[in-house]
């Protein structure tokens, strides 16, 4: 079984440029989530979907950044315009149920988007 | 609000000798507690899980931890290091963020440096 797959892996682009991230979930997995590192910091939490509905987006920093899932299958991140402190690891997780908090996310490799 | 602290970002172990990773959290309510572990250039993996029953929790590679509620904490321990175990720890416990969301808060991570 294919685990959660991220892409690209690392992204370099200049401030004010546009950026775009896809994950693909596990399959059957109908909830999806991002996460984000910042250099030195913790790993936080973005948004978190149930199928293409997005069920929590209370983590997202602010409207610069736009998540879709299409037909509760992959899922993209766009940052437009990019600034400096977008700069980081993103990562995608998804898992099978919910459960009151207790299944495991299953982790992608991450992005790691630089601004520059 | 609930959060993680793993004391120190850094721990250095020789081969064979004991690894302890600490982890504290604070929750208002009875948490679901969780250790992944990150190999350089790869995704986040579970270790293993605390949700309810037995306090004392085992998990892959020879890893387990204890669950102590008087304690708030939640100590990841491994009795003989192993070169492969370096890697870098976190601690989370999830969240109830509102309207059936669950989101993982995670501490700041542990790098374990094993010494030859």
């Amino acid at each position: 079984e294919a685990g959660v797959t991220q892409f690209p892996s690392h992204s370099v682009i200049e401030k004010g440029q546009t950026v775009t991230l896809r994950c693909d979930p596990i399959s059957g997995h109908d909830n999806l989530y991002w996460y984000r590192r910042v250099m030195g910091k913790e790993i936080k939490f973005l948004l978190h979907f149930v199928k293409e509905s997005k069920q929590d987006e209370s983590g997202m920093p602010n409207n610069r950044f736009l998540a879709e899932r299409t037909g509760g299958t992959y899922s993209t991140l766009k940052v437009q315009p990019a600034e400096l402190e977008d700069s980081g690891v993103y990562f995608c997780a998804s898992s099978q149920g919910l459960l009151g908090g207790s299944y495991e996310q299953y982790f992608g490799p991450g992005t790691r988007l630089t601004v520059t | 609000a609930q959060s993680v602290t793993q004391l120190g970002s850094h721990v250095s172990v020789s081969e064979g000798a004991l690894v302890l990773l600490r982890c504290n959290y604070s929750s208002s309510v009875p948490p679901y507690l969780f250790w992944y572990v990150q190999y350089p250039n790869q995704g986040l993996q579970l270790l293993l899980k605390y949700t309810t029953g037995a306090t004392l929790v085992k998990g892959i590679n020879g890893f387990e931890a204890e669950f102590k509620k008087s304690e708030t904490s939640f100590h990841l321990t491994k009795p003989s290091a192993h070169m492969s175990d370096a890697a870098e720890y976190f601690c989370a416990v999830t969240l109830y963020s509102g309207a059936g969301s669950y989101q993982l808060t995670f501490g700041k991570g542990t790098k374990l440096s094993v010494i030859p």
